[in-house]
């Protein structure tokens, strides 16, 4: 049961364009929200994350939007560069001690040259 | 700093071998440890996950194990690998309380 649904599959942006991934979750027992970027052959690297009390984090060309209501919450990529070309995952991690993280599917992001 | 280390980088294993990836955690105590499996595509599977020795907990039923057997290490492991074992293996920590989860570089394991 995937409980982290995560869109579009693979998007392609030309460099300077913005980069939008979108996520929504399900169980409601999830306390924060990490986005990590993988590129290949490589274990995923946490970007950024946010906490459902905050509506936008921004770091840097990386900002989430977080809509607690209607349980969802998307990355945007400003200005994006190839080098941002990658798969990114949205996750969900849940309450309790053992903190599982529960991935969505990825978004494999090409931006143009 | 706390570092996470992973091994092998690759591994091609035949069919019924058995099979052990291990990773380790330095610099932080009694870390949360979790295995997932990565197969063809890009979603990530929770496979096992550990909050401490000995405690071993399994999200999907599979031809693996997971074992702890210190503070800091957490064992993959299988008597017979299938076919369908094959996939990009990663280990991650946390600490217990904490938000962050950090993954190892990973184990390209294929299975022929």
């Amino acid at each position: 049961q995937q409980q982290v649904k995560q869109s579009p599959q693979s998007l392609i942006v030309q460099k300077g364009g913005i980069s939008i991934i979108n996520c929504a979750y399900e169980n409601t027992a999830f306390d924060y929200f990490p986005w990590y970027q993988q590129f290949p052959g490589k274990g995923p690297a946490l970007l950024i994350a946010i906490r459902p009390d905050v509506s936008e984090k921004k770091e840097g060309r990386f900002t989430i939007s977080f809509n607690k209501s209607a349980k969802q919450f998307s990355l945007h990529i400003m200005d994006s560069q190839p080098g941002d070309s990658a798969t990114y995952f949205c996750a969900a991690i849940g309450t309790g001690s053992a903190r599982q993280l529960t991935f969505g599917s990825g978004t494999q992001l090409t931006v143009l040259p | 700093s706390q570092t996470i280390h992973q091994w092998p980088a690759t591994l091609v294993q035949p069919v019924g071998s058995p099979l052990s990836l291990e990773c380790t955690v330095e610099g932080t105590s009694n870390p949360n440890l979790y295995w997932y499996r990565q197969a063809a595509g890009r979603g990530l599977q929770l496979l096992f996950y550990s909050v401490g020795i000995g405690q071993i907990s399994s999200e999907v039923p599979q031809n693996l194990s997971a074992s702890r057997p210190q503070d800091r290490q957490f064992i993959l492991s299988s008597k017979k690998l299938l076919l369908s074992d094959s996939g990009f293996y990663l280990c991650a920590w946390g600490e217990q309380g904490f938000f962050g989860y950090t993954f190892g570089s990973g184990t390209r394991l294929t299975v022929v």
